[in-house]
């Protein structure tokens, strides 16, 4: 079985640039999560999905950070403009209703 | 509010000696707890889980019980190897919101 498939896997932009991040969870999962990993720590949600729904986004600064995942399948995550502080490891995972997570292999963004 | 402390790192350990990772929580209600472990340049796997007090996880050598009198969740290895050096992140999580909270990661080496 397919696991949870990122692309790109390493992103380098100059800042105020645009950048999108997309996901492919596992198949038969409804639920899918983008995290933000910053260096040494932990990841943190940013937005949770049961299906096309965005049921948990308080975590996700609105100002420049969207998401979307239509048909309830594959994910989009995107900045516009990009900020210096958004170099990380942007992970995306997915779950069969509120089971076991299952990560991506993430995707590296750098700001210039 | 919901969080997750762990020990600080690296561990640096030689081939064959058992290994503890502290873990410690707060939670309100009653959270099931897991490790995961990042191989260099992977993203995060499942390591083992338990979901309810007095429970113990297993997995690949590794095990955790779910300890509510001391809110802790220390990951042991009787022998540990080469192929085990990596970031080990606990995490608390609810199955009715699926939110994941990390600690932030405990790197292990370990030397042949």
């Amino acid at each position: 079985e397919a696991g949870v498939v990122q692309s790109p896997r390493y992103k380098i932009i100059e800042k105020k640039q645009p950048v999108a991040f997309w996901c492919n969870p596992i198949s038969g999962h409804n639920t899918l999560y983008w995290y933000r990993q910053n260096l040494g720590q932990g990841p943190e949600l940013l937005i949770r999905y049961e299906n096309e729904e965005a049921v948990d986004d308080s975590q996700l600064p609105k100002d420049r950070f969207s998401a979307e995942r239509l048909k309830g399948v594959d994910s989009t995550l995107k900045i516009q403009p990009a900020e210096l502080g958004d170099s990380a490891v942007y992970l995306c995972a997915s779950s069969a209703r509120q089971e076991t997570q299952y990560f991506g292999p993430g995707t590296r963004l750098l700001v210039l | 509010g919901n969080s997750v402390t762990q020990m600080e790192g690296p561990v640096t350990l030689s081939e064959e000696a058992f290994l503890t990772i502290n873990c410690t929580y707060t939670a309100t209600g009653y959270p099931s707890l897991f490790w995961y472990v990042q191989y260099p340049g992977e993203g995060l796997q499942l390591l083992l889980k338990a979901t309810k007090a007095d429970d113990k996880g297993s997995n690949k050598g590794f095990e955790a019980t779910y300890r509510k009198e001391t809110t802790s969740f220390h990951l042991e290895k009787g022998s540990v190897q080469v192929s085990d050096s990596a970031v080990y992140f606990c995490a608390l999580g609810f199955s009715n919101t699926g939110k994941l909270i990390f600690g932030q990661g405990t790197t292990l080496q370990v030397k042949p």
